[in-house]
């Protein structure tokens, strides 16, 4: 069973710019999550997905952020326009139910220079 | 306020030894996780403890969990240079949103 994959895994972009980011979770997963760390600090639950749905997007830090799961499959993440703060490594997870372990993909590290 | 707190921030070790790790939460909650995370990696689920449960075995991992102190420990037996790695816990409500500490990072020396 292939697991949560997300891309690019590395990303450096300008401030100002906008940058993409994808998570593919595992098949069957109607769960989707996304989480951030900010260097140093602790990982930050940002959004919950229930198939194409957002159950919650409390942790989203402002409008600059954008996540989107159209067709309950896989999610994106964009930031517009990006600033030195977002900086950090973004993760992804999926689940089958919402109380059952959350499976993480490799994240993405982004570098906002 | 942050909750999960894992202390040590940095542990090192020589092979063998036993590794033990804490993590401490301010609110209730239903069960509490560790993953572990290797360099560059996503984090990989270890043991999810119940709040109804006080100790957890899987492996070489024993988790314990105090409800009344507000803490849990992941102690790794016979520690292997493989175990190098961040260890995080993940306190939960009962609900999907996981809060994570700062993590303890492992180093096992050869």
């Amino acid at each position: 069973e292939a697991g949560v994959t997300q891309f690019p895994s590395h990303s450096v972009i300008e401030k100002g710019q906008t940058v993409t980011l994808r998570c593919d979770p595992i098949s069957g997963h109607d769960n989707l999550y996304w989480y951030r760390r900010v260097m140093g600090k602790e990982i930050k639950f940002l959004l919950h997905f229930v198939k194409e749905s957002k159950q919650d997007e409390s942790g989203m830090p402002n409008n600059r952020f954008l996540a989107e799961r159209t067709g309950g499959t896989y999610s994106t993440l964009k930031v517009q326009p990006a600033e030195l703060e977002d900086s950090g490594v973004y993760f992804c997870a999926s689940s089958q139910g919402e109380y059952q372990p959350q499976h993480f993909g490799d994240g993405t590290r982004l570098s906002i220079l | 306020s942050q909750q999960g707190e894992e202390d040590p921030q940095a542990l090192s070790i020589q092979e063998g030894e036993n590794a033990t790790m804490n993590c401490s939460y301010k609110t209730s909650i239903n069960n509490l996780q560790w993953y572990r995370q290797n360099s560059g990696r996503g984090l990989v689920h270890l043991i999810l403890i119940r709040s109804n449960e006080r100790e957890k075995h899987s492996g070489r991992l024993r988790v314990t969990l105090d409800t009344s102190k507000k803490s849990s420990s992941l102690l790794i037996t016979a520690s292997r240079a493989a175990d190098t790695a961040s260890y995080f816990c993940a306190a939960s409500s009962g609900t999907y949103k996981y809060i994570f500490g700062t993590g303890t990072r492992l180093k096992v020396l050869a």
